[in-house]
């Protein structure tokens, strides 16, 4: 069964800080990686999705990563800003239908 | 193309009510979700239509919950006698495995609160 873990639980950085979230999974039997972004009270919207073939995806100041051997993918997030300020969920698709999600990490961006 | 869409945004209801939700996928696309997100957790997968057809349901889907896409549009999900234990965000996603890498695109949620 696949588990996904997301660390840390909760991060709190100074404006204009790049930091990173972490993202691990027990099976590397994926066939792809989600990280996405939830603001409060609202649905997800996609971030980035890197193929297991794949090893990084960027989107302007983000960058993911994926280590499907080790089970683990990072999300870089460079200059944050406080509009970055949300929780950031990382999901795994193995070669079934279903997305297998982290509990997520929730981000504060201090100005 | 407006993206996902569900109705509706919020519900209220008294415990041993009947709800129904309704998910409007993104256009064309072929393959739908539902997941439930409780406070403070990941989306957990509830079920999964490819068209009109059911083809994966999760243990999660206890016998008072059903879900139906007529004619491989939009979904229902219907919780019979509801139960505090109900209340949760429920989400919709779907995807079109024509486009490629199987990208999920959720909508924005429907909020239950079983009081």
């Amino acid at each position: 069964k696949q588990e996904v873990t997301q660390i840390p639980a909760a991060l709190s950085v100074p404006e204009g800080e790049n930091l990173v979230l972490n993202c691990s999974f027990t099976d590397s039997a994926i066939y792809n990686l989600q990280w996405f972004r939830q603001d409060p009270g609202k649905g997800l919207t996609s971030l980035l999705l890197i193929q297991s073939s794949q090893r990084e995806q960027t989107s302007g100041r983000l960058n993911a990563s994926l280590d499907k051997s080790s089970g683990r993918s990072t999300l870089y997030i460079a200059a944050s800003q406080p509009g970055d300020s949300a929780t950031y969920l990382c999901a795994v698709k193995g070669y079934g239908n279903k997305l297998v999600f982290g509990a997520g990490t929730i981000l504060r961006v201090k100005s | 193309d407006t993206g996902v869409s569900q109705d509706p945004r919020h519900k209220i209801t008294k415990r041993g009510q009947n709800v129904t939700f309704r998910c409007d996928p993104i256009s064309e696309h072929n393959r739908l979700y539902w997941y439930r997100q409780t406070l403070g957790q990941g989306p957990e997968f509830l079920t999964y239509f490819q068209n009109e057809a059911q083809l994966e349901k999760s243990r999660l889907l206890s016998d008072r919950f059903s879900a139906e896409r007529p004619k491989g549009s939009f979904s229902t999900l219907e919780i019979q006698r509801t139960e505090q234990g109900d209340s949760a965000m429920y989400l919709c996603a779907s995807s079109n495995p024509g486009e490629g890498p199987y990208e999920q695109y959720f909508g924005p949620g429907t909020r239950l609160t079983v009081t």
